[in-house]
């Protein structure tokens, strides 16, 4: 059964510094997805990777994939308190369904 | 473009009553998924519809819960009789085809509370 893990789960961390988010999948699969959910509201999509090497960027958000380590990380730079939410990653475990294991998902926190 | 659709928004029932929740996808997708969300935790499919097919229901309770999605657009997942675990953010969303490239569009959810 594929695991999908997440770390760190909580995240509180000042305005203007960087940090990584990781990913870790137990299983191969080399399609990746993070999404981000506000408190109360549904998940909005922030990146697809969809190949070894991946890697996109967003503003201060940048993902990146490496299928052979079977990790994921989010990295965050100079964070603003509009970053503020949980942060998912949902690994496709069926080439053919698409079906999406959910990570247990960080609570990222940015303070003054 | 308009989004995923999900009605009501918020349900109180007690336990063993039944509960009904409508998705109406983004127009033209043709992939359909129901999640179940618990407090605290990452979304888990219960099942996914391409057209008016199921492809996978794996992780549905079929024993309270069913779900059909008639004429291939609209959807309604229902439980009955409903359990105090139900509790939980029911997510609908949808894609254009189900393939490995597309994304998952989600609804806002309907947060349902057993008591």
């Amino acid at each position: 059964e594929l695991k999908v893990e997440q770390n760190p789960l909580f995240l509180s961390m000042q305005e203007g510094k960087n940090y990584t988010i990781y990913c870790n999948y137990s299983t191969t699969s080399d399609r990746l997805y993070w999404y981000r959910q506000d408190p109360g509201k549904s998940l909005e999509s922030l990146f697809v990777l969809l190949s070894n090497g991946a890697v996109k960027q967003e503003g201060r958000l940048m993902a990146s994939l490496d299928t052979k380590a079977r990790l994921s990380t989010l990295h965050i730079t100079a964070a603003v308190h509009d970053l503020s939410a949980t942060y998912f990653c949902a690994v496709d475990m069926d080439y053919n369904t698409d079906k999406l294991i959910f990570g247990t998902g960080t609570r990222l926190q940015v303070f003054p | 473009e308009a989004g995923v659709a999900q009605s009501p928004r918020y349900k109180i029932i007690e336990k063993r009553q039944s509960v009904a929740f409508w998705c109406n996808p983004i127009s033209g997708h043709a992939t359909l998924y129901w999640y179940q969300q618990i407090l605290g935790q990452g979304p888990k499919l219960l099942i996914q519809f391409q057209n008016n097919g199921v492809v996978d229901d794996s992780q549905l309770p079929k024993d309270r819960f069913s779900a059909e999605r008639l004429k291939g657009v609209d959807s309604t997942l229902k439980i009955q009789p409903a359990k105090l675990e139900d509790s939980a953010v029911y997510l609908c969303a949808s894609s254009t085809t189900g393939g490995p490239t597309d994304t998952q569009y989600f609804g806002p959810g309907t947060r349902l509370t057993v008591l």
